[in-house]
């Protein structure tokens, strides 16, 4: 089955830093989502993001889908950016495949 | 988009009992889904319930174990049955109000579960 991977793992930025973090999938996806987690485990919707580009204030994504990858940046950070970030792809099944994570630390 | 109801949002249980952990949609959705987050880990599709038939599970999970009801278009739950210390874990329902056109998946708040 399609396979997904998020690098870095971990990160680690100082309060107004800038940050890239990126979501590799093996096969051609249907649909490509990028979530926030926060502390209490709850799963924030970030962006909808097949393909193309979306901006939504200091967070944007880009999913190149025939290049079968998606960026999610983070600019000027805060530390309410810290938590686990997580990309997702639906299958030709129509199920979703979750990353492992891009646990951000943002220090003041 | 959806709004998920999800609870309980957190227990704590002992051992060998059970746990149903309740699922409410603001609309009704073909489709809903159960996950599993470990500790550290990524998640995990427990199973997938369509209202009226069985729920289909993933490899590695069972219905004797996780039973899950769909009674309707807005409504699932699951039951974390005999539990141990590794079934502590958060656990999340999704759904995808556009699932046949491949749209965006929402979750509930997540279930924190602890067993001791």
């Amino acid at each position: 089955g399609i396979q997904v991977e998020q690098s870095p793992p971990d990160l680690i930025l100082q309060e107004g830093a800038n940050s890239t973090l990126r979501c590799n999938f093996s096969d051609s996806v249907n649909n490509l989502q990028w979530f926030h987690q926060n502390p209490w485990g709850q799963l924030i919707n970030l962006f909808y993001i097949p393909s193309g580009t979306k901006q939504n204030g200091r967070l944007s994504a880009t999913t190149v889908a025939t290049e079968r990858y998606s960026l999610l940046y983070i600019s000027s950070s805060q530390t309410t950016d810290s938590g686990v970030y997580f990309c997702a792809a639906l299958n030709q099944g129509g199920k979703l495949i979750f990353g492992q994570g891009t646990e951000l630390s943002v220090k003041p | 988009s959806a709004v998920i109801s999800q609870k309980p949002s957190r227990d704590i249980c002992q051992r060998g009992t059970s746990l149903t952990i309740q699922c409410q949609v603001d609309s009704q959705v073909t489709m809903m889904f159960w996950y599993r987050q470990q500790p550290g880990q990524s998640l995990t599709l427990i199973a997938t319930a369509n209202q009226g038939s069985e729920a289909t599970y993933e490899s590695g999970f069972v219905i004797d174990k996780f039973p899950i009801s769909r009674p309707n278009l807005t409504f699932s739950t699951l039951t974390v049955s005999n539990m141990s210390p590794e079934d502590s874990s958060i656990y999340l329902c999704s759904v995808a109000p556009g699932w046949a056109m491949n749209t965006e998946a929402f979750f509930g708040q997540g279930t924190r579960l602890t067993v001791v």
